[in-house]
C-alpha cells in the first residue's frame, strides 16, 4: 500500500546500545523528516532531508545520525542510546507538489 | 524566529457545543499554517491548512479554522463537537526558507464530554 511506514512500532533497548529506526515512503517525496514527541514539548525536529544524500540538522540533533541513500528511505540511528532518548519518534514526508507533511504511525522507544 | 503558541493545554467541551482550539503565531513574511490531529497511539493526521486566500479554511471531519492576520491567530473551530473529536491537536507553521520544515506548538488536548 502507498504511504509512509515506520518500523519497529515499539522498541525497548538498554543504555549504550545502538538502535536504528526505519522510515519508508512510497510517494517519492523529496523531503523527509524525523521528529520526537515528548510531553510538554510537542514535536521537535531532529533531522531532515531535502533529497537523497542531502541531510541537515533540526532543533535537537545531538545523539542521532541519519542517512538517505535512497529517496524512499530515511533511517534514524541512535549511536549510543541514553534514557533521555526515550520518546515517540515520528517520520514525515512532503513533496514539491504539496505543502503538507504526512506522518508515519510512530515508533515508541524506551531506553532502560 | 518562527514560532507558534497554543495557550491551552486542555480544552473541555460538552458534546453538541461549539469548540475552539487556539493558536497564535509569529512569522516573518506570509505564514503557512497547519492543523494536525493525533488520536491515541496514532500518528498525526492533517486537518487543514492556510496558505493564501479566504481567511476561513475548511478541513476534514467538519473542522474549520480562521486566519486573522491582525491578531496573528489561526484558531481551530467546529460548530458542534463530537465525543470522537477527543484527541490531541497541534498547530504548526512552516519555517521560512525553502526547507519545508514545520514548527509545532505544544499541543492542546481536546476532551469532549457526552
Amino acid at each position: 500500500d502507498a504511504g509512509i511506514t515506520q518500523s519497529p512500532r515499539y522498541k525497548i533497548t538498554e543504555t549504550g546500545r545502538q538502535v536504528t529506526l526505519m522510515c519508508h515512503q512510497t510517494w517519492s517525496h523529496s523531503y523527509m523528516f524525523w521528529y520526537r514527541q515528548d510531553l510538554g514539548h510537542g514535536l521537535r525536529l531532529i533531522y531532515y532531508s531535502a533529497a537523497a544524500d542531502i541531510t541537515d540538522k533540526g532543533e535537537v540533533p545531538d545523539g542521532y545520525v541519519v542517512s538517505r541513500s535512497k529517496t524512499e528511505n530515511f533511517p534514524l540511528t541512535l549511536e549510543s542510546a541514553t534514557r533521555s532518548q526515550t520518546s515517540v519518534y515520528f517520520c514525515a514526508s512532503t513533496g514539491q507538489a504539496t505543502d503538507t507533511q504526512y506522518f508515519g504511525p510512530g515508533t515508541r522507544l524506551t531506553v532502560l | 524566529a518562527q514560532s507558534v503558541a497554543q495557550p491551552e493545554d486542555q480544552v473541555n467541551v460538552a458534546e453538541g457545543n461549539p469548540l475552539t482550539v487556539k493558536c497564535t503565531y509569529s512569522v516573518s513574511g506570509n505564514p503557512y499554517l497547519f492543523w494536525y490531529v493525533q488520536y491515541p497511539n496514532r500518528g498525526l493526521q492533517f486537518l487543514l491548512k492556510y496558505i493564501t486566500g479566504d481567511n476561513l479554511v475548511k478541513g476534514s471531519y467538519g473542522f474549520e479554522a480562521e486566519f486573522n492576520k491582525s491578531q496573528t491567530s489561526f484558531h481551530l473551530k467546529k460548530p458542534s463537537a463530537l465525543v470522537s473529536d477527543s484527541a490531541l491537536y497541534f498547530c504548526a507553521v512552516r519555517d521560512s526558507g525553502a526547507t519545508n520544515k514545520l514548527i509545532f506548538g505544544t499541543g492542546t488536548l481536546l476532551a469532549v464530554q457526552p
